[in-house]
């Protein structure tokens, strides 16, 4: 158990429909990342949450979006969903940098979401 | 970032060792090699990190040459609960906090009886 956790395990939704997903980092741990992995891209980076502010984006669709809360919590949202959208959507946090040793992640179970 | 290259996929036998190299010939000064595991229908799980040498923990050693351009993860008596998709992964450790994490294709390893 990675510490990490995200809501709902599994989501099944239709074409133009709108999603959030949650994650609940690490006790502690102020960076939130999110991350898409499907069978034709692999696991891509998306976005990057530091303490509330947008940090990193990748390769993060207009249509995507994500916000970290003032409890350190952050949610994906995904609108106008298409059937390349369904993925494997993960979550993952690290501790504070200035504490930081290496470069680790720590990633939640992920949301599996299914658009039909 | 470096790109890095590893096999698609390899097998091996329970109790072996088990090494997988990673080739990054455009490695910069300032980065580090990491090696994530990952199980179907799971997150990426650290296993090990090194800039040059060897590294070793618990569960693996990091082997990386003087001029850096490759490195080997090497698993000690391997089993069935190894069978898993391994990534190697190139990039920057700043100081200022972790990035996004770039992951290629990784290799994945079966594990036999």
């Amino acid at each position: 158990d990675s510490g990490v956790t995200q809501t709902p395990k599994h989501l099944i939704t239709a074409t133009g429909q709108r999603v959030t997903l949650r994650c609940s980092p690490r006790s502690g741990d102020l960076s939130v990342y999110w991350y898409q992995q499907s069978l034709d891209q692999g696991l891509q980076f998306l976005i990057q949450y530091y303490n509330g502010e947008e940090r990193a984006k990748g390769n993060i669709l207009e249509r995507f979006s994500a916000q970290q809360f003032p409890d350190l919590h952050s949610e994906l949202n995904l609108s106008s969903l298409e059937l390349g959208d369904s993925a494997l959507y993960f979550c993952a946090s690290s501790g504070d940098p200035a504490g930081q040793s290496r470069n680790e992640q720590f990633f939640g179970p992920g949301t599996r979401l299914t658009v039909l | 970032l470096a790109k890095t290259t590893q096999p698609i996929s390899m097998d091996s036998y329970e109790g072996q060792e088990v090494n997988i190299t990673c080739s990054h010939n455009n490695i910069a000064t300032n980065d580090y090699i990491t090696w994530y595991q990952q199980f179907p229908s799971q997150g990426p799980r650290f296993i090990i990190q090194g800039y040059k040498t060897k590294v070793t923990n618990e569960v693996a050693s990091l082997f990386i040459p003087a001029d850096r351009k490759s490195s080997t993860l090497s698993l000690p008596r391997v089993s069935l609960s190894d069978t898993a998709v391994y990534y190697c992964l190139v990039g920057e450790y700043r100081g200022g906090g972790a990035d996004g994490l770039t992951f290629g294709k990784g290799t994945h390893l079966i594990i036999q009886p």
